[in-house]
This record gives C-alpha cells, structure tokens and sequence, in this order.
C-alpha cells in the first residue's frame, strides 16, 4: 500500500501563473487534508475534502485559492495568479475515517518567483 | 478553542543525552494529542498519538510522551538522543469544529544533537 503521495514535490512558478498540486490518497481513505506551512511556522490547515465533497474550507484564503477531490482521481490544490506570499511547503493527509487515522505526504515546496 | 504551545523553538543536546520537547495545549474537551517528526525536505512522520488510553504512550524510535491533564502537557521524551534523532518535532492537537475534525499544530521546535 503506497503512502500519500504528493507531485510534484518541487514546483517553481512566476507571479501570476497558476499552480496546481495534486494529492493521491493511500488506498481506501476517502478523506483529504490540504496544510499549509510557512518557514518558521507550524502546519495550517487549509481545507478538509471527502470524496466530491468540501467539508471545511475555513482555514482557504478567500480568493485565488480552491480545492477538489472528484470521484476518480487525486486531489487538486488549484492557487492561480499566484503571489510571492505563496511560496511554501503545502502538505496532503489521508484518512479513512477521521483525522486522527490520517498519514501526510512527502508535501509539495512551491516557489514564486 | 484548541491551541498548542511548544516552548522552545531551538532545542540542542549532547548525542546519549535525554531529549526534553516541551508541549502544552489547551482544548475544552478531552483531546487526541499527537506528535509528529519532520526531517528536512521530508513530510511529517507519526511518531505517537494519545487517545484517551493509557497517559504513558510510547512511540517509534524510543519516544515516548506522558499525557498530564492537570499540566495540560504532553511533554515528548528520549532517553538517549542519536545523531539521527536530529529534525524538526510538531505537537498537534485535534479541534472539532463546525461538523468537522482537524489537527492544529504548534510551531515546531528543531532538535539539534552535537556529537
């Protein structure tokens, strides 16, 4: 059973493109996290996806910034028109039923240049 | 609402040396509190979770971390730090908000280990 895995791990962009980060779950798990962390920081939470569904998106920035975790296939962390201020390490869980069951990914570092 | 301080962002120790990471949280309900190791460039890797069983819980590598309610600390423990003990350590505290459950991490204290 392969862990979360996380692509790309490295993804350098230009201020105003787009970034999309995708999160392939463990097998069975139907329940994604998206965090986010800064240098110096712990973890934020983002957002909290089951399949086809946001559940909590309370820790999005309001604009630029989405999520999904359709039927087939990985969960997308979409950023577009992104800032310097975006540049950070965003990390996915899993879980099968609750967060406290959830294992991270290898995470993606997202450079704005 | 749920929070964790981690006192401490820096923490050095001599290798064979106890390392001390120091953990206290606040939450208004029984909490799951968890820590995880992370070394750089690298995810976050579980290294225990108290669930509301023993107050003892004893992890991988040799950690262990005692649940005290009366402190609300969950202090994270070794008794003999090794070379490759040397990362960035994260409490974690669960926060049930809203219909939904989430980790709330503190900032993080990195272990240094010196030969």
């Amino acid at each position: 059973n392969a862990g979360v895995m996380q692509n790309p791990r490295h993804l350098v962009r230009r201020r105003g493109q787009e970034a999309r980060l995708r999160c392939s779950p463990m097998k069975g798990h139907s329940h994604v996290y998206w965090y986010r962390q800064l240098p110096e920081e712990g973890l934020k939470f983002m957002v909290y996806l089951q399949k086809e569904n946001i559940i909590d998106e309370s820790g999005m920035p309001k604009e630029r910034f989405s999520a999904e975790f359709p039927k087939e296939g990985p969960s997308i962390l979409r950023i577009q028109q992104v800032v310097r201020g975006d540049s950070a390490a965003y990390f996915c869980a899993s879980s099968p039923r609750s967060v406290t069951e959830a294992f991270f990914g290898q995470g993606t570092r997202l450079t704005v240049v | 609402a749920q929070s964790v301080t981690q006192l401490g962002s820096h923490v050095s120790v001599s290798e064979g040396a106890l390392v001390l990471l120091r953990c206290n949280y606040s939450s208004s309900v029984p909490p799951y509190l968890f820590w995880y190791v992370q070394y750089p460039n690298q995810g976050l890797q579980l290294l225990l979770k108290y669930t509301s069983a023993a107050t003892l819980v004893k992890g991988i590598n040799d950690f262990e971390a005692e649940f005290k309610k009366s402190e609300t600390s969950f202090h994270l423990t070794k008794p003999s730090a090794h070379m490759s003990d040397a990362a960035e350590y994260f409490c974690a505290v669960t926060l049930a908000q809203g219909g939904s459950e989430k980790l709330v991490f503190g900032k993080g204290t990195k272990l240094t280990v010196n030969p």
